[in-house]
């Protein structure tokens, strides 16, 4: 049982190149998550999904987009990266809207040079 | 939205002495606080958690309050040991939107 995997672990990008990262859950959760997590400022909610079909907006979703592909995969998207983008990524997963446990993959490391 | 704020940023214990770390929340309609531990290196992992028709949960040698009036939560962790090094985030959400809202983290270290 993997839990919440996501691709790839460390990721080096240009200013202006675009990117995926890439989250996939087999717990069939329904809710999935993207955060940053940047020194001092804790874990911030870019975009979040309730449900296949659905995405919504969280803390700091400017300069992302999201895809809900199917229930497993949620993806995340950088069309022009930024220094400002350089940061941890955790994907996270949850049973549905209940107030339940989030299990978060391993993160994604990612420099914006 | 919601807004969670967290304090102390850091935390020094001696080892065998308790540790408090306090959040507060804004949305009254919140209802779901839980509390996750973050190991360096680590993904964040989840070790109690309290809704809010509860006043107080307790596991082993962790314990989680709420007061919803003044909208504040707490962890408390007694004899705290080595292995309690991590940094602690607290969290809020509402049932009906499934958001999950961060606060920014208390690194507690535990002095020997």
């Amino acid at each position: 049982n993997a839990g919440v995997t996501q691709t790839p672990k460390f990721q080096v990008l240009k200013t202006g190149q675009s990117m995926t990262l890439q989250c996939a859950q087999d717990m069939n959760h329904n809710s999935m998550y993207w955060y940053r997590q940047d020194p001092g400022m804790g874990l911030r909610l870019i975009y979040y999904s309730a449900s296949e079909g659905t995405t919504d907006k969280g803390e700091v979703p400017n300069g992302y987009n999201v895809s809900r592909l199917n229930k497993r995969e949620f993806s995340l998207r950088l069309e022009s990266a930024a220094p400002s983008q350089t940061s941890v990524y955790f994907c996270a997963s949850s049973v549905s809207r209940l107030g339940t446990e989030a299990f978060f993959g391993q993160g994604t490391r990612l420099t914006v040079v | 939205g919601e807004n969670v704020e967290q304090h102390p940023s850091t935390l020094s214990v001696q080892e065998g002495d308790s540790a408090v770390i306090k959040c507060t929340y804004s949305d009254s309609a919140s209802n779901y606080f839980p509390w996750y531990k973050q190991e360096l290196g680590k993904r964040p992992q989840l070790i109690i958690d309290i809704r809010s028709n509860v006043g107080e949960k307790k596991d082993q040698r962790i314990a989680v309050t709420l007061n919803k009036t003044a909208k504040h939560f707490s962890l408390h962790i007694t004899e705290t040991q080595p292995e309690d090094s991590a940094v602690y985030f607290c969290a809020a959400s509402k049932v009906r939107d499934d958001k999950i809202i961060f606060g920014k983290g208390t690194r507690l270290h535990i002095l020997p």
